[in-house]
């Protein structure tokens, strides 16, 4: 497609609950992102994937957090075991390339609230 | 390490008014700089980028910023302000560390008053 697609919209999870986040790039994009938008407004970044291969997980708090991104499918991130400062809306962004001045489209994010 | 400053986290102004919102980078490499806007509940959209071609770099919705190494500035302006420009801006560089992860600063909410 010609847009970032990320579903669902809104996700609500019970604190220890599993939540999982989707997001379709857009169609010959080949480099995937995940950010994360805390309450006061501070994007962090999770992890990037080139195809199915992640690039850079340096953001990834690996004990809880996961994502894949296989061929045919969206790419997914999931959070085992959310807790209350999971609250946040993840964004995912999609690239043609990662040359460092390449744009970033952004899908409209998932705004994830543990209760 | 590549950081971004984004003076004044509220700005307000009235419509058909000079808006000019700050950016101020840190990088020990020529920097790519982006700014993007996310409207209420949105995604980000992207501004314009700096990428080293020119210093004056032109975007949509009549917006501009202007590169000033002297500065280690990226400044977004926009001449007439509208009620539809009522939205957060975020400033981001590049990592330069070959992962092109977007470092962003921490955004400016801007207002439009009539």
């Amino acid at each position: 497609g010609e847009e970032v697609a990320q579903t669902p919209k809104h996700l609500v999870r019970g604190e220890g609950q599993k939540a999982k986040l989707y997001c379709a790039p857009i169609k010959g994009h080949s480099y995937v992102f995940w950010y994360q938008q805390v309450l006061k407004n501070e994007f962090k970044f999770l992890i990037s994937f080139q195809n199915e291969n992640v690039f850079d997980e340096t953001g990834m708090p690996k004990e809880r957090f996961s994502a894949k991104c296989l061929p045919n499918s969206p790419c997914s991130l999931e959070i085992q075991a959310t807790k209350l400062e999971d609250s946040a809306v993840y964004f995912c962004a999609s690239s043609q390339s990662m040359a460092a001045q390449e744009t970033q489209y952004f899908g409209p994010g998932t705004r994830l609230l543990v209760l | 390490a590549q950081s971004v400053t984004q003076l004044g986290s509220h700005v307000s102004v009235s419509e058909g008014a000079l808006v000019l919102l700050r950016c101020n980078y840190s990088s020990s490499v020529p920097p790519y700089l982006f700014w993007y806007v996310q409207y209420p509940n949105q995604g980000l959209q992207l501004l314009l980028k700096y990428t080293s071609a020119a210093t004056l770099v032109k975007g949509i919705n009549g917006f501009e910023a202007e590169f000033k190494k002297s500065e280690t500035s990226f400044h977004l302006t926009k001449p007439s302000a509208h009620m539809s420009d009522a939205a957060e801006y975020f400033c981001a560089v590049s990592d330069s560390g070959g992962y092109n992860k977007l470092i962003f600063g921490a955004g400016t909410r801007l207002a439009v008053h009539p």
